[in-house]
């Protein structure tokens, strides 16, 4: 079945450091790839998405492309800021099956 | 503006209690879905509805009850068969249940709390 391996945290990095958290994906048919965001006793915003192969999506800074060869979808942004931190989530959607598919989510600390 | 908007924010229950988690939309969008979420896991779906009057079992279905009457509205009910109901529970919506590349929009979440 379609599934999502994100990296385990926490990530804990000192403010304007580059981030990266891993992603990768298993899926049949032709998904599309979600990154959400999740600040502290909140909802999951939109960070950006990737729908089809070779696309990259990107939004405040952070930015993810979808690799169809890898099946992976790295979240990743240049200089991170202490108001970044929050917990991240990888997720698929596939036509197939109309489900949203999550990661474990990965926490993300930056300190000042 | 348009949004999902759960009540309330702070749930508490005593256990043999049933309790409703309250959704509402006004996205116009035809599908809808509740997650449970745990601490340090992520998000597992309990029921979802592609269009009004319709609703299918998630993943973790058991315990929970749901209904679609309305197209802006889907009401989660935990009931006392749910054995461990603390969580914090998350509504979402998006604009077609097939639509691979439309996004779920989510609501704030209650916290659900068995005391």
């Amino acid at each position: 079945g379609n599934s999502v391996t994100q990296m385990e945290g926490p990530v804990t990095l000192s403010e304007e450091a580059f981030l990266t958290i891993n992603c990768t994906y298993t899926a049949t048919g032709y998904p599309s790839l979600f990154w959400y965001v999740q600040y502290p006793g909140e909802g999951l915003q939109l960070l950006l998405k990737a729908t089809k192969a070779d696309d990259k999506g990107s939004n405040k800074g952070f930015e993810a492309t979808y690799r169809k060869e890898t099946t992976s979808f790295h979240l990743e942004k240049g200089s991170v800021q202490v108001s970044d931190s929050a917990v991240y989530f990888c997720a698929l959607k596939s036509s197939n099956t109309g489900k949203l598919i999550f990661g474990q989510g990965t926490t993300l600390q930056v300190k000042p | 503006d348009g949004g999902i908007t759960q009540s309330p924010k702070y749930l508490f229950r005593k256990e043999g209690q049933n309790v409703t988690l309250s959704c509402e939309q006004n996205l116009n969008h035809d599908a809808m879905y509740w997650y449970r979420q745990d601490p340090g896991q992520g998000l597992r779906l309990i029921y979802y509805s592609q269009i009004v009057n319709d609703f299918q079992k998630g993943d973790i279905a058991e315990g929970y009850s749901v209904s679609r009457e309305k197209k802006e509205s889907f009401p989660l009910t935990v009931t006392s068969a749910q054995k461990n109901p603390t969580a914090f529970y998350l509504c979402a919506s998006s604009r077609k249940w097939a639509e691979a590349n439309t996004e779920a929009f989510f609501g704030q979440g209650t916290r659900l709390t068995v005391v």
